[in-house]
């Protein structure tokens, strides 16, 4: 692995379904964040974590759950998809959580039906 | 709440011209604006940022160019070229002050040859 990934790449899901996009990083970076990205609304923070073992809520968090076990791994759960979670899912990481530059995985377009 | 607002939301320029996009925030305490460009069907990436100490950043073609008193910052393109094309997103911390950041709406630049 090199720098962030994050799986899948896309997805369909029926509407009820729970559903969780990983996220991970070889970078040994502190922060992570999770972003939504909607055509007109830019990117908006989901959740974010500044180290292993601690989450916080960005601006969107409703419906949406996350863990940090590990450096590592940061995965965004739904735990029933809407339709409204439709949208682009990115990833980012950077070293701590401070104004540096964000990293940012490929994405995942999720599409619930 | 607060806020980052982007503007234009699309703008076409000619291969050779400039191109300007300006963002304002709300919070008079922030302190680092950064500026990612995002390709058609890619990742955010940083192209160029700004702290609060200094009024105007170059890099090549682009710079940057903060007012703190009137809160607003701009992205500036010199010579554009075809490649320049691409969604462009400014952002600015949150007031939390926990290096979260808040994203503009996005400006889709399109340079014609």
């Amino acid at each position: 692995i090199a720098g962030i990934t994050q799986a899948p790449t896309s997805q369909i899901l029926a509407a009820g379904r729970r559903m969780t996009l990983r996220c991970t990083q070889d970078m040994r970076h502190n922060a992570m964040y999770w972003y939504r990205q909607d055509l007109g609304l830019g990117l908006r923070l989901i959740h974010y974590s500044n180290t292993a073992g601690t989450t916080g809520k960005g601006e969107v968090p409703d419906g949406y759950s996350v863990s940090r076990a590990n450096t590592d791994d940061f995965p965004l759960t739904l735990a029933s998809a809407v339709p409204s979670q439709t949208s682009v899912y990115f990833c980012a990481s950077s070293p701590i959580l401070a104004w540096n530059e964000q990293f940012f995985g490929p994405g995942t377009r999720l599409t619930v039906l | 709440g607060e806020n980052v607002e982007q503007h234009p939301s699309t703008l076409s320029v000619q291969e050779g011209d400039s191109a300007v996009i300006k963002c304002t925030y709300s919070d008079s305490a922030s302190n680092y604006f950064p500026w990612y460009k995002q390709e058609l069907g890619k990742r955010p990436q940083l192209i160029i940022d700004i702290r609060s100490n200094v009024g105007e950043k170059k890099d090549q073609r682009i710079a940057v160019t903060l007012n703190k008193t009137a809160k607003h910052f701009s992205l500036h393109i010199t010579e554009t070229q075809p490649e320049d094309s691409a969604v462009y997103f400014c952002a600015a911390p949150h007031s939390s002050n926990t290096g979260k950041l808040i994203f503009g709406q996005g400006t889709t630049l399109q340079v014609k040859p």
